[in-house]
């Protein structure tokens, strides 16, 4: 079974630099999101993205983080500037549609830590 | 913006019984409910869904309940085993011009007895 995948499966950053997080989704999926969550706490979205640009992000997503569909399969969350608060795992999902065909399915995820 | 609140936040029970959790949602305009199941240091999977056209679904042991006029939904697990234990999700997808943003609650941390 197609599953999205997610590297790496852990990065560790100084404060103030800036970190790529590497995701495919799911071959025959066109919504891509990102959501991200700190340890022991709920997830949140962050963004998503369709038709290469973004449709939808949160207040999280501030000008530090940008998206990127650099070729036909990856789907990148890059960092600009880390903060200590960034620390948590971050979860790349992918759909095939929108509803009704909406199912999200998620990658292993990336636990970045800021140190 | 959407908020889903679920409870409770932790639910013990023993093998065998049946495990009840709870959610609610404020957008009424919300029109797809899944429920996740996360194991320690994993993804979350997808283990059930329900769409606001429907009031129930049933998958073997798992079987989710909407209340659209109340805006609640449920996860009910029957039968319950060891590996059920895990943390449990639910969340909420807004309707109209949304892309897809899923709003998760609190999550559920379910610890089956043996």
């Amino acid at each position: 079974e197609p599953e999205v995948t997610q590297t790496p499966s852990h990065q560790v950053t100084q404060m103030g630099q800036e970190v790529i997080l590497r995701c495919v989704p799911i071959s025959n999926h066109l919504y891509f999101y990102w959501y991200r969550q700190i340890l022991g706490q709920k997830v949140e979205f962050l963004v998503s993205f369709y038709n290469n640009e973004i449709s939808e992000k949160s207040e999280i997503f501030d000008d530090q983080f940008s998206v990127e569909r650099p070729d036909g399969s990856n789907f990148t969350l890059k960092i600009r500037s880390t903060k200590l608060e960034d620390s948590a795992m971050y979860f790349c999902a992918s759909s095939e549609a929108r509803f009704p065909r909406n199912e999200q399915f998620f990658g292993p995820g990336t636990r970045l830590t800021v140190l | 913006g959407e908020n889903v609140e679920q409870h409770p936040s932790t639910l013990s029970v023993q093998e065998g019984d049946s495990a009840v959790i709870k959610c609610t949602y404020s957008d009424s305009a919300s029109n797809y409910f899944p429920w996740y199941k996360q194991e320690l240091g994993k993804r979350p999977q997808l283990i059930i869904d329900i769409r606001s056209n429907v009031g129930e679904k049933k998958d073997q042991r798992i079987a989710v309940t909407l209340n659209k006029t109340a805006k609640h939904f449920s996860l009910h697990i029957t039968e319950t085993q060891p590996e059920d234990s895990a943390v449990y999700f639910c969340a909420a997808h807004a309707g109209g011009t949304s892309y897809g943003k899923l709003t998760f609650g609190q999550g559920t941390i379910l610890t089956v007895h043996p």
